[in-house]
């Protein structure tokens, strides 16, 4: 799977919205777009995916640049809650089938303050 | 609809001996994914299964194994146990296997190996 940079830490105020980047310029025309998060001692919970356009769901929204090489996960307004490590992860199919594993980085270490 | 349910929670061993994790995915769920993670290392993919199929794998040692029963259920065994093998054991499931789905995690098994 291509791979993909993201800042190490990011801090956002309470009821603000928050803006997360992803850079993948080596992204295939078949990678999806994913991205996943992390709360303290929690398995990874799924937040939103995408391959071309942009995508809103109830939890957040994700930008997709016009050339496919970078993306941002857009949390509308922040609550403590979201404070999570935030993934950003490219998924291409096998050519034999199935789906390779999620691999996961090192992601954005998000900090929500009061 | 009930989530992803592991157990157990928390697994004390002695070096060299094996052990069986157990993951029951969502129900309908046929694709179920496990994942190694270490502070060191982050999150690992194992491998996948699919209609009792292993589909992809990560780069593993052959002492980790799994099946999925036939009730999409599964399973992974680590054998010879070494102290690095301590982590967060973490499953995921999903409703097909392709890259454009979403995975869905459990809780987490935590292995001490002592």
């Amino acid at each position: 799977d291509a791979k993909t940079t993201q800042p190490n830490s990011m801090e956002s105020n309470e009821e603000e919205p928050v803006h997360l980047p992803c850079n993948h310029s080596t992204i295939s025309g078949t990678d999806y777009i994913h991205w996943y998060r992390q709360l303290p001692s929690q398995g990874p919970e799924y937040v939103i995916h995408g391959l071309t356009s942009n995508v809103n769901n109830r939890m957040a929204s994700l930008a997709i640049a016009e050339d496919r090489k970078s993306s941002t996960l857009i949390l509308h307004r922040a609550t403590l809650r979201d404070a999570a490590v935030y993934y950003c992860i490219l998924r291409d199919r096998p050519s034999g089938g199935g789906a390779d594993g999620l691999t996961f980085g090192k992601g954005t270490h998000l900090i929500i303050q009061p | 609809k009930a989530g992803v349910t592991q157990t157990p929670r928390y697994l004390i061993k002695t070096r060299g001996q094996q052990v069986t994790l157990s993951c029951s995915p969502i129900s309908g769920h046929r694709s179920v994914s496990w994942y190694q993670q270490t502070p060191g290392q982050g999150l690992q993919f194992l491998f996948e299964y699919f209609s009792e199929t292993q589909r992809n794998k990560g780069n593993f040692p052959g002492r980790f194994s799994g099946r999925q029963f036939s009730n999409s259920r599964s399973e992974m065994n680590v054998s010879t146990l070494e102290l690095g093998d301590s982590a967060l054991y973490l499953c995921a499931s999903s409703r097909s296997t392709g890259a454009y789905t979403e995975a869905f995690f459990g809780q987490g098994t935590r292995l001490t190996v002592v």
